[in-house]
């Protein structure tokens, strides 16, 4: 079964350095997003990218964050400076062209700021 | 109020056993609606669509009320390999392109030998 790849599962990060995540979408797809989980709390939707643009982001998407396709399989986001409360499981998901169809979940990358 | 609220559990059941989660939703504009199961520390997966009939899955069986905003998932004859937290997720608006899933805090399930 396809499945979407992230880059690294775990990364440990002094705070205020930069951060990416890295993401590799199931081939076929056409949109992209990123969520992330803090420690105990639910799942949070922080973006979606389509067409070589962000179509949508929350409120949690701010100034800091920034997201990238550099080629036809990568897709990354960025953290500028990372704060202590950046500390969670960052989930990359894609989808195919059409409403009813699933998103899919990669397996995280596990971000530690310290 | 909550977007999505779940009983947060944990809920502690013996083999065997048929398990119910709830789940309600406050933006009646809310289009689709899941069920997904995370495991510890994993990605949620998707385990099945709500639909306005009803549907079924096996031991799975997901229902929706739109006027009552409210979901439900009933497990019968609920195995080990079930134990896992199982998310509430609504989707606002996906007709335009839109996939801005929402999710519920979980509800732990814990099946017990």
């Amino acid at each position: 079964e396809p499945e979407v790849t992230q880059t690294p599962s775990h990364q440990v990060t002094q705070m205020g350095q930069e951060v990416i995540l890295r993401c590799v979408p199931i081939s076929n797809h056409l949109y992209f997003y990123w969520y992330r989980q803090i420690l105990g709390q639910k799942v949070e939707f922080l973006v979606s990218f389509y067409n070589n643009e962000i179509s949508e982001k929350s409120e949690i998407f701010d100034d800091q964050f920034s997201v990238e396709r550099p080629d036809g399989s990568n897709f990354t986001l960025k953290i500028r400076s990372t704060k202590l409360e950046d500390s969670a499981m960052y989930f990359c998901a894609s989808r195919d062209r059409g409403s009813g169809n699933t998103i899919y979940f990669g397996e995280g990358s596990w971000l530690t700021v310290v | 109020r909550k977007e999505v609220e779940q009983d947060p559990g944990p809920f502690n059941v013996p083999e065997g056993a048929t398990v119910a989660f709830n789940c309600t939703y406050s933006n009646s504009a809310s289009q689709s609606f899941f069920w997904y199961r995370q495991d510890c520390r994993k990605e949620p997966k998707l385990l099945m669509s709500v639909y306005s009939s009803g549907n079924e899955d096996g031991r799975f069986t997901a229902q929706l009320n739109r006027a009552s905003q409210y979901i439900s998932l009933l497990i019968r004859d609920s195995k080990l390999s079930d134990s896992a937290t199982y998310l509430c997720v609504v989707n606002r608006n996906p007709g335009a392109g839109s996939y801005q899933l929402t999710f519920g805090k979980g509800t732990k399930l814990s099946v017990i030998p």
